[in-house]
């Protein structure tokens, strides 16, 4: 089955304590991105890859790293969260073409305190 | 910059009855959009999506949406909701110019949560 797996679903974690999100998907897609999803704001990129090796700054970067060193895999790290970082984040995979639809993981849902 | 509208942040509709989300969007040349449902819990699922061609798109689950270029408008209809259609949905605008780093990226809108009411 085609999919976005996510990991893990739920998150509490304190202020400065480094973590990871991980994200994998089984289509064999180029393009992965992450977005976070806030009440009123919709969904917002944080980083994107558009290969093995190429990574880069989405719309709302700060905070954020990620990497990508194997084409299914695009992990999330927050080396230093803080509690604006409380959020509902998603991964993202498509193929590199115009107007490709993104498949979505179950997201993450991260709480900082 | 691409940019995405829904002007609804909340829509109440009795079951069985028609259904209209409004999304308006920005973007310099033809738009790839996207109509995505977020069940509660659950991640985004693709509704529909326009390319080019008859602008007038069916979906998944009964759903349907008009692309109207003059008025920068995708909005999504459905002519008898179902209580089950209870979720939040999203419009998006994917990126069609030249230039192979625009694409895979979406922009959305921030989304309109639908109650239905039995």
């Amino acid at each position: 089955e085609a999919q976005v797996t996510q990991n893990p679903r739920y998150l509490i974690t304190v202020t400065g304590k480094k973590l990871t999100v991980t994200c994998s998907q089984n289509m064999n897609h180029e393009y992965m991105s992450w977005y976070r999803q806030d009440p009123g704001l919709g969904l917002r990129q944080i980083y994107y890859s558009m290969n093995v090796e190429v990574t880069d700054k989405g719309d709302v970067p700060e905070g954020y790293k990620v990497s990508r060193k194997e084409k299914r895999n695009f992990p999330l790290i927050l080396e230093s969260p803080s509690p604006n970082q409380t959020s509902l984040y998603f991964c993202a995979s498509s193929r590199k073409v115009a107007g490709a639809e993104a498949f979505f993981g179950q997201g993450t849902r991260l709480t900082v305190v | 910059a691409q940019s995405v509208t829904q002007p609804d942040i909340h829509i109440t509709v009795s079951e069985g009855a028609s259904l209209e989300l409004r999304c308006n969007y920005s973007y310099g040349a033809t738009p790839y959009l996207f109509w995505y449902v977020q069940s509660p819990g659950q991640g985004l699922q693709l509704l529909l999506k326009y390319f080019s061609g008859d602008t007038l798109v069916q979906g998944i689950k009964g759903f349907e949406a008009e692309f109207k270029r003059s008025q920068s408008s995708f909005n999504l209809r459905k002519p008898s909701v179902h209580w089950s259609d209870a979720a939040e949905y999203f419009c998006a605008v994917g990126a069609s110019g030249a230039g192979g780093t625009s694409y895979g990226k979406l922009t959305f809108g921030q989304g309109t949560i639908l109650t239905v009411h039995p």
